[in-house]
Formats: structure tokens, C-alpha cells, sequence
């Protein structure tokens, strides 16, 4: 089993629409959990973190979920340029377990 | 599924000593490989992109003298830091890219302490 785990997508929703996807983690030591937006060959960028009881950005939710191990991301009214891949970040002992990222195309 | 190795997780030295970090591809061959570097609570900065068997491209403001990439097989790149100083201290990640499809795999990362 991998350490992070992701639906690699992609996912194609349409503009407006709410899409949300999970990431699992097989460690239940993992301390701390960030999302990443990357846009196509450009280097990852922190969307932001993942607390314990959940927040909140904008359109923006991220949750955690620790009996079950995993975090997801919602995102909601969803734009164009909102298409990007997302990836999955783990810090556990201090090292960063990347997830390979799900893909999200968002169109007219 | 793709992993990249990247060693060592944690390095501590003292201030005008080298440091070489590694990236490996495990399970694919990796034409290209991406070096990051990420301070405190900042998103990941590009330093330079290798391709194998050639010189790497380096970001602006990024010395290449100062920091020297090896991408000698389509498996392995190393990143030396040379003559480290405190201001180097930072979060280094490699990534990979496979294939045609050019999705990335990252590394665990690199925590470097200059003392």
C-alpha cells in the first residue's frame, strides 16, 4: 500500500459545479497534512493546510479525517482556472510524503 | 507506482562544508528531474531543472556554483550544496517527471541545518 495515496483523475466537472476528492495515508503517526496546487510544470504551490477540526478558504475546504486516514478537498463554484493537479502532502517525522496529485479540469 | 527516493531526510553540518543530496527514481527512468527549495511557511521555489546527460537549467537568482546538479543516469540526480552557510538552511524536494505524460513524482525532501 502506498504511504499517500490519490485518485489520479482526471476529474472534468463543469464550471460552477462543487468537486471534492480524498487522499488516504497508511500512517497514523502522520502529523500534519497540507493540500498543493501545481499547475502544469510549474513547481508546487501550498493551497493550504489541514487542522484537525477542518477549515475553510474561500471556496476552499479541507478536512481530516484521522479514524479513517485520509483528507479531502472541496471546492466549490468551481472556475476555469481552478484547473490544476492537487497534491496530497503528509509530514510525518518530518519528512514530506507527496501524493502523486489528482488532476482537475474544469470546463465551460 | 512511480517512486523517487531522496537521501538524506535530515542533514546538519557546519557552515563551509559540502553537502550532496540524492534523488532517485526507483521504479522508472526519469528524463527530467526538478530540484525545489522551501523556507518556513513558503510554497516551493524552482532552483533548477536537469536533464539527464546534460547541464542543468537554473532559475534565476540560483547559483549554479553554488549549487551543482548531476544527472548522470536517467535514476539519479544529486544536488551538492558547496561551501554551505547558514542561509542555505532550508527544506530542499526533488521531483521526476516519467514519461511523455510528464506527471511528477516528488521525493521526500531534505531538511538541511547550517550551522
Amino acid at each position: 500500500r502506498k504511504e499517500v495515496e490519490q485518485d489520479p483523475g482526471p476529474f472534468n466537472v463543469p464550471e460552477g459545479a462543487t468537486v471534492a476528492f480524498n487522499c488516504t495515508y497508511s500512517n497514523s503517526a502522520s502529523q500534519s497534512f497540507f493540500w498543493y496546487r501545481q499547475d502544469c510544470r510549474k513547481e508546487p504551490k501550498l493551497l493550504m493546510s489541514v487542522y484537525s477540526s477542518g477549515n475553510e478558504d474561500g471556496r476552499f475546504t479541507a478536512q481530516l479525517n484521522r479514524a479513517s486516514q485520509y483528507i479531502s478537498l472541496l471546492i466549490r463554484d468551481s472556475k476555469l482556472s481552478d484547473s490544476a493537479t492537487y497534491l496530497c502532502v503528509v509530514n510525518l517525522n518530518y519528512q514530506l510524503i507527496w501524493g502523486a496529485g489528482t488532476k482537475l479540469i474544469i470546463k465551460p | 507506482g512511480a517512486v523517487v527516493s531522496q537521501h538524506p531526510s535530515w542533514v546538519i553540518c557546519k557552515s563551509g562544508t559540502s553537502v550532496k543530496i540524492e534523488c532517485r527514481s526507483l521504479d522508472f527512468q526519469a528524463t527530467t528531474m526538478f530540484w525545489y527549495r522551501q523556507f518556513p511557511k513558503q510554497s516551493l521555489m524552482l532552483m533548477a531543472t536537469s536533464n539527464e546527460g546534460s547541464k542543468a537549467t537554473y532559475e534565476q537568482g540560483v547559483e549554479k556554483d553554488k549549487f551543482l546538479i548531476n544527472h548522470a543516469s536517467l535514476t539519479l540526480s544529486t544536488l551538492t550544496v558547496t561551501s554551505a552557510h547558514p542561509e542555505d538552511s532550508s527544506f530542499y524536494i526533488c521531483s521526476a517527471a516519467q514519461g511523455l505524460d510528464e506527471k511528477l513524482f516528488f521525493g521526500s525532501g531534505t531538511q538541511l541545518s547550517v550551522l
